[in-house]
């Protein structure tokens, strides 16, 4: 069965400190993952996107992800955190575009 | 703009009172989804839909309901049966299952507290 495993519930760093978010997934097919972002009392919003182009995957506010089939993992890094990126984090895979699955989020705390 | 609408954003309703969530998005997709919120457990599937006059239950549908008539919209009903529903409900849309990515896209969510 597919699933996705995000590993820390809660991952907390300084302001400037890198930020390393661990997403492992199981896929018996070629995958599609992503990693949403969610801000207190807001829908998710797409931060980036694997559609089997480019290994490394860039996204938005300076996020980027690396696919790594032989790990079977998708982490998403920033090298210097910002305030601004509190959040939950969700990694999803959908196995070759079918109905995606989530992981179940990261709560990212960043201290001045 | 293209995007999802969900409203309302807050609701409160009192106990053994249905209530209905409501749905629309004109990003012309096939597909749309509810899912529930809670704190430390992820999203949860409800219901979900590929096409208008049908829909599948999802891994809680149990004490929800909806509806399809139309493509933009898919409510969801939060029935009296239902336990415990005060959440966070999220909807979303997307291609059909199987022809695309895979890619969600969600609406605001609306918090719904049954007092």
């Amino acid at each position: 069965a597919q699933s996705v495993t995000q590993l820390g519930s809660h991952v907390s760093v300084s302001e400037g400190a890198l930020v390393l978010l661990r997403c492992n997934y199981s896929s018996s097919v070629p995958p599609y993952l992503f990693w949403y972002v969610q801000y207190p009392n807001q829908g998710l919003q797409l931060l980036l996107k694997y559609t089997s182009a480019a290994t490394l995957v860039k996204g938005i506010n300076g996020f980027e992800a690396e696919f790594k089939k032989s790990e079977t993992s998708f982490h998403l890094t920033k090298p210097s955190a910002h305030m601004s990126d509190a959040a939950e984090y969700f990694c999803a895979v959908s196995p070759s575009g079918g109905k995606l699955i989530f992981g179940q989020g990261t709560e990212l705390s960043v201290k001045p | 703009d293209g995007g999802i609408t969900q409203s309302p954003k807050y609701l409160f309703r009192k106990e053994g009172q249905n209530v209905t969530l409501s749905c629309e998005q004109n990003l012309n997709h096939d597909a749309m989804y509810w899912y529930r919120q809670d704190p430390g457990q992820g999203l949860r599937l409800i219901y979900y839909s590929q096409i208008v006059n049908d829909f599948q239950k999802g891994d809680i549908a149990e004490g929800y309901s909806v509806s399809r008539e139309k493509k933009e919209s898919f409510p969801l009903t939060v029935t009296s049966a239902q336990k415990n529903p005060t959440a966070f409900y999220l909807c979303a849309s997307g291609g059909v299952a199987g022809t695309g990515t895979g890619e969600l896209f969600f609406g605001e969510g609306s918090r719904l507290t049954v007092l």
